[in-house]
């Protein structure tokens, strides 16, 4: 079983629709990740939390840790957000497990 | 300032010969890691460093491949003899505070 399960694995939705992304963890953690990767590109961090809600234009990041639980909504959902969402995990030891991504398809 | 760097960004070569790959991280983060992604699927850890210290590489292929950070600051990790299944995607990030910066990755073919 891996340490970060996301869903879902594949995404396509029309533009303006609002989406979310699940993430489920199972080990203990300081802090997680959301992670952005387009096609032949490299990692880009869109968000580090530990607690609570984190916002940042259309995106928006939340996290239960009693629930061991994170989701990512994109609002107004754009065809330049389509690409691969990662949801990753570290801990104090600064070791990351990475979820195997949701692969998001915004359609005009 | 420039963000974590790898070089170079595509690499294609032939199966059984060698390959180098470069990580130069920010400034001022201490540890450094080496992830292998293939298509459809999460980074997979192959070593960490922290300062010049491999303190995780026990997913590293050592019969083929090796890794260096002289100095504690940039990398390399080196595949010798390279095999088809080691085509893929191999990130450089560094970190400081829990927080990870990734390189734009060099995307590796063998044929």
């Amino acid at each position: 079983k891996n340490e970060v399960e996301q869903s879902p694995q594949n995404l396509t939705a029309q533009e303006g629709e609002f989406i979310t992304i699940n993430c489920s963890y199972s080990v203990g953690i300081s802090a997680l990740h959301w992670l952005q990767q387009h096609p032949g590109g490299g990692i880009v961090s869109l968000f580090m939390l530990s607690s609570g809600k984190k916002k940042h234009g259309r995106l928006i990041a939340t996290i239960n840790i009693q629930e061991k639980h994170s989701s990512l909504h994109i609002t107004a959902s754009h065809p330049r957000d389509s690409a691969v969402y990662i949801c990753a995990v570290s801990n104090t030891g600064n070791q990351f497990y990475f979820g195997t991504g949701t692969s998001l398809t915004v359609i005009p | 300032e420039a963000g974590v760097v790898q070089s170079p960004r595509y690499k294609i070569i032939e199966k059984k010969q060698p390959v180098a790959f470069w990580c130069n991280p920010i400034s001022g983060h201490n540890t450094l890691y080496w992830y292998r992604q293939n298509l459809g699927q999460g980074p997979e850890l192959l070593i960490r460093y922290e300062n010049e210290e491999a303190v995780d590489d026990s997913q590293l292929p050592k019969d083929r491949f090796s890794a260096e950070r002289l100095k504690g600051v940039d990398s390399t990790l080196k595949i010798q003899p390279a095999e088809l299944g080691d085509s893929a995607v191999y990130l450089c990030a560094s970190s400081l505070d829990s927080e990870a910066f990734f390189g734009q990755g060099t995307r590796l073919t063998v044929v």
